[in-house]
């Protein structure tokens, strides 16, 4: 167990909606990670913040958005979803930014579009 | 932006043998190297990273080296065991820790 926990394990919805995938960071961490991972693909960078603030973006679709709360949890929020979309969505935490600290990743939550 | 490549995509070695997974990368901006276990359905773990300033770094079995002028590093993996069997990632990151970019893995099984 890492330590970081994400909620909800299994998502199943349809196209057009939009979902709320949910991420507690270890205690102590200040940096929150999100990665999409398609079916037998590698991990995808989404996002990152760092206590409250967004520090780095990947290939984050417009339709995805994220934010990070003062207690630190983060939220990364689909919306419009298409079927491409499916895929096991992990989330990391790390001590900080600025030092080579190593990610620690949650369970993910698997999305399923239909 | 930053581009890591890894090869090979898939690799079967006996049990007992070595395995040898190489990742090269294009930001020579880039200073954190890390490797990740993922084991089937589960979630990645880091087994060892290296950083810029550092030419190899050994953990028991495992072992990484960079040579950051052809801009590459390996993962070494010694006296394989069948639960070493996953799938291993690569990362590069410069400013320590922002902006991670994965390889797209390499599936290693391990025959007894």
């Amino acid at each position: 167990d890492s330590g970081v926990t994400q909620t909800p394990k299994h998502l199943i919805t349809a196209t057009g909606q939009r979902v709320t995938l949910r991420c507690s960071p270890r205690s102590g961490d200040l940096s929150v990670y999100w990665y999409q991972q398609s079916l037998d693909q590698g991990l995808q960078f989404l996002i990152q913040y760092y206590n409250g603030e967004e520090r780095a973006k990947g290939n984050i679709l417009e339709r995805f958005s994220a934010q990070q709360f003062p207690d630190l949890h983060s939220e990364l929020n689909l919306s419009s979803l298409e079927l491409g979309d499916s895929a096991l969505y992990f989330c990391a935490s790390s001590v900080g930014t600025g030092s080579p600290y190593e990610q620690y990743f949650g369970p993910g939550t698997r999305l399923t579009v239909t | 932006g930053e581009n890591v490549e890894q090869h090979p995509s898939t690799l079967s070695v006996q049990e007992g043998d070595s395995a040898v997974i190489k990742c090269t990368y294009s930001d020579s901006a880039s200073n954190y190297f890390p490797w990740y276990k993922q084991e089937l359905g589960k979630r990645p773990q880091l087994i060892i990273d290296i950083r810029s300033n550092v030419g190899e770094k050994k953990d028991q079995r495992i072992a990484v080296t960079l040579n950051k002028t052809a801009k590459h590093f390996s993962l070494h993996i010694t006296e394989t065991q069948p639960e070493d069997s996953a799938v291993y990632f690569c990362a590069a990151s410069k400013d320590y820790g922002q902006n991670f970019v994965f390889g797209p893995g390499t599936r290693l099984s391990v025959l007894p």
